[in-house]
């Protein structure tokens, strides 16, 4: 069974610092880009970014650059991001993705884990 | 940045009903783009990804079509469990962004 597990999100301090990590089980994530989506509280998806398959190219979108840096060890089947320097906006559901589904040299995420929420406030 | 709107924000329709929703990009896009599903309190699930290929275990009910600018998700016969919001997103260039989400209720 695939199954996508986020963990450490919490409460933090308007400039804190938080390390998210996404353990996936059920295949090998040596194959896919794997992507960071958010999701403000009753709000839509953003899209935060992505590393490609051996790490060696990161996405980012621009209101994170500078801030996030995402990671991954396919060793241990995990995706990382660090999130320095936090501020109330980045309040979400932080949810991984694994680019699985292949079309017209694109690749979509057709696995999701559940999320972990990031709270950011003083 | 590429812009998505999708319209219409909010859909109400009957069990049985076919129901279109659109995803216009702010500038060409060629074919890609995906459309997910979210149910409340749930992680969103593919449907269409290439903008009109249905991702495995997704009902033949569920379509979708377009290409340039312009892209469109059916569903030709709506069900009471499809009651989510419905997001487009595309993966032409970075950043990726997605549509505002339509709201589909079942009357």
């Amino acid at each position: 069974e695939v199954q996508l597990v986020e963990s450490g999100g919490g409460l933090v301090q308007p400039g804190w610092s938080l390390r998210l990590s996404c353990t996936v089980s059920g295949f090998r994530i040596s194959s896919n880009y794997m992507t960071w989506v958010r999701q403000a509280p009753g709000k839509g998806l953003e899209w935060v970014g992505n590393i490609n398959r051996d790490g060696s190219e990161k996405n980012y979108v621009d209101s994170v650059k500078g801030r996030f840096t995402i990671s991954r060890d396919n060793a241990k089947n995990s995706l990382y991001v660090e999130m320095n320097s936090l501020r109330v906006e980045d309040t979400a559901v932080y949810y991984c993705a694994s680019a699985g589904a292949y079309s017209g040299g694109r690749s979509y995420y057709d696995s999701w884990g559940q999320g972990t929420l990031v709270t950011v406030s003083s | 940045d590429i812009q998505l709107t999708q319209s219409p924000s909010f859909l109400s329709a009957s069990v049985g009903d076919r129901v279109t929703i659109t995803c216009r990009a702010s500038q060409g896009i060629a074919s890609h783009l995906a459309w997910f599903q979210q149910k409340l309190g749930r992680a969103p699930r593919l449907l269409i990804y290439g903008a009109s290929t249905l991702q495995s275990g997704v009902p033949s009910r569920f379509s979708g079509s377009g290409s340039g600018t312009e892209f469109t998700l059916t569903i030709s016969s709506l069900q009471p469990e499809d009651s989510a919001i419905y997001f487009c997103e595309h993966f032409d260039s970075y950043p990726f962004t997605f549509g505002q989400g339509t709201r589909l209720d079942i009357k």
